[in-house]
């Protein structure tokens, strides 16, 4: 497709439940990120990768949250044992590579835990 | 760690009038963009910017890296261009993640 795609668009979780989360990056970008936003706030970076390598897990809050890229496309990120204050909006973005930095984002999955 | 902050935090206009948000960074940037958060919450790319002067319609961008900040005009506004406007940026030390602002809040009245 022409840009970053994210599914679902919403997802609502009982506390506890494991949700899966996926994006699919514009076709031949390197890069590949993913960012936490809170309501009212800005993203808040989680974890990056460059092809299938996960390169820094640094924003991951917890250890609930794992993310894999295996054929270095296709992203899913997993969260586990979900708790309230998960909830948000999920947002991926790619990156083409070199030395244009551009990032470009997807419509994000809002999560709502109950 | 690098402090992005935006300013104004809210800002109402009258359509058709101009407006001007700030950017300024505590840190030396490899990558400033703006960005348009749309009411369904879709981040749409408005400049790539680390350096310089760019135009694209009503809106354009500054950014003076050497004095770490970045401005974005807003002319003629219009009901459209409500929502949020974040400017994040990339550190120096190539750690390619984006450090977002807290963003400016734009409301466009008729």
């Amino acid at each position: 497709g022409a840009g970053v795609s994210q599914s679902p668009r919403y997802k609502v979780a009982k506390r506890g439940q494991d949700v899966a989360l996926r994006c699919d990056p514009i076709s031949g970008h390197v890069s590949l990120f993913w960012y936490q936003q809170a309501l009212g706030q800005g993203p808040e970076f989680l974890t990056y990768f460059q092809n299938e390598a996960q390169l820094d897990k640094s924003g991951l809050p917890s250890d609930r949250f794992f993310a894999e890229r295996p054929e270095g496309s296709v992203s899913t990120l997993k969260i586990q044992r979900t708790q309230q204050e998960d909830s948000a909006v999920y947002l991926c973005a790619s990156r083409g590579g070199g030395s244009y930095n551009e990032q470009f984002f997807g419509p994000g999955t809002r999560l709502t835990v109950l | 760690g690098i402090q992005v902050e935006q300013s104004p935090p809210d800002l109402i206009l009258q359509e058709g009038a101009n407006s001007t948000l700030r950017c300024n960074f505590s840190d030396s940037v490899n990558n400033l963009q703006w960005f348009h958060q749309n009411p369904w919450g879709q981040l749409i790319n408005l400049f790539y910017i680390p350096s310089g002067t760019k135009q694209n319609g009503r809106l354009s961008a500054t950014t003076v890296a050497t004095e770490r900040y970045s401005l974005l005009y807003i002319s003629s506004s219009q009901t459209t261009d409500s929502g949020v406007y974040f400017c994040a940026v990339e550190r120096m030390d190539s750690s390619y993640k984006l450090i977002f602002g807290s963003g400016t809040r734009l409301l466009v009245r008729p």
